[in-house]
């Protein structure tokens, strides 16, 4: 069966640096999504992305943040400069219309 | 502001029971309704959709919906062990892009 791959599986980083999240999506999926979930709290959308754009962004995804889909299967999540509450677990997300979304493994970013 | 609210639980049960698990959602406007499973330290994984009102059944997995009332329950019959995780509801309202807004999640615990 297949499924979202991310990596790494966890990522330690300082503040201030620039982390890049890697995810590939199901082969024929059309819809990717960042999500991110801070320890005890409730799952946060961050950004979905279609044909090859942004279709909507959260609060959250300010200008430290950016996607791209640099090829035909990956898809990054970057954050220029990492701040201590960025820390929790990045899930990457895709669909094949939209309505129901398959979760990859997460990477967990801690910025210290 | 747009919310979904569980009870977070624990909620105990003993193995082969049935498990009910509720969700409220505040804006009638909504229009998918998903039910995912989180193992500690783990990604969401879909395990229900529903979209009418009505029951929706799935081997052991029961989903319920009640727009009128504007809550969503997952019923799990002879529950098993392997069951206890924290079950997370999920909810895309109309016009928004597609984004899941999430629920705290309830505790399961499955007692053998």
């Amino acid at each position: 069966e297949p499924e979202v791959t991310q990596t790494p599986s966890h990522q330690v980083t300082q503040m201030g640096q620039e982390v890049i999240l890697r995810c590939v999506p199901i082969s024929n999926h059309l819809y990717f999504y960042w999500y991110r979930q801070i320890l005890g709290q409730k799952v946060e959308f961050l950004v979905s992305f279609y044909n090859n754009e942004i279709s909507e962004k959260s609060e959250i995804f300010d200008d430290q943040f950016s996607v791209e889909r640099p090829d035909g299967s990956n898809f990054t999540l970057k954050i220029r400069s990492t701040k201590l509450e960025d820390s929790a677990m990045y899930f990457c997300a895709s669909s094949p219309d939209s309505y129901e979304q398959y979760f990859g493994p997460g990477t967990r970013l801690t910025v210290t | 502001q747009k919310e979904v609210e569980q009870n977070s639980g624990p909620l105990s049960v003993p193995e082969g029971a049935i498990a009910s698990l509720n969700c409220t959602y505040s804006d009638r406007g909504s229009q998918s309704f998903f039910w995912y499973r989180q193992y500690s330290g783990k990604s969401p994984e879909l395990i229900m959709s529903i979209y009418s009102n009505g029951d929706k059944e799935d081997g052991r997995f029961t989903a319920q919906l009640n727009k009128a009332s504007q809550y969503v329950s997952l019923l799990i019959r002879d529950s098993q062990p392997s069951d206890s995780a924290t079950y997370l509801c999920a909810v895309i309202w109309t016009g928004n892009n597609r984004k899941l807004i999430w629920g705290l999640g309830t505790s399961l615990a499955v007692n053998p």
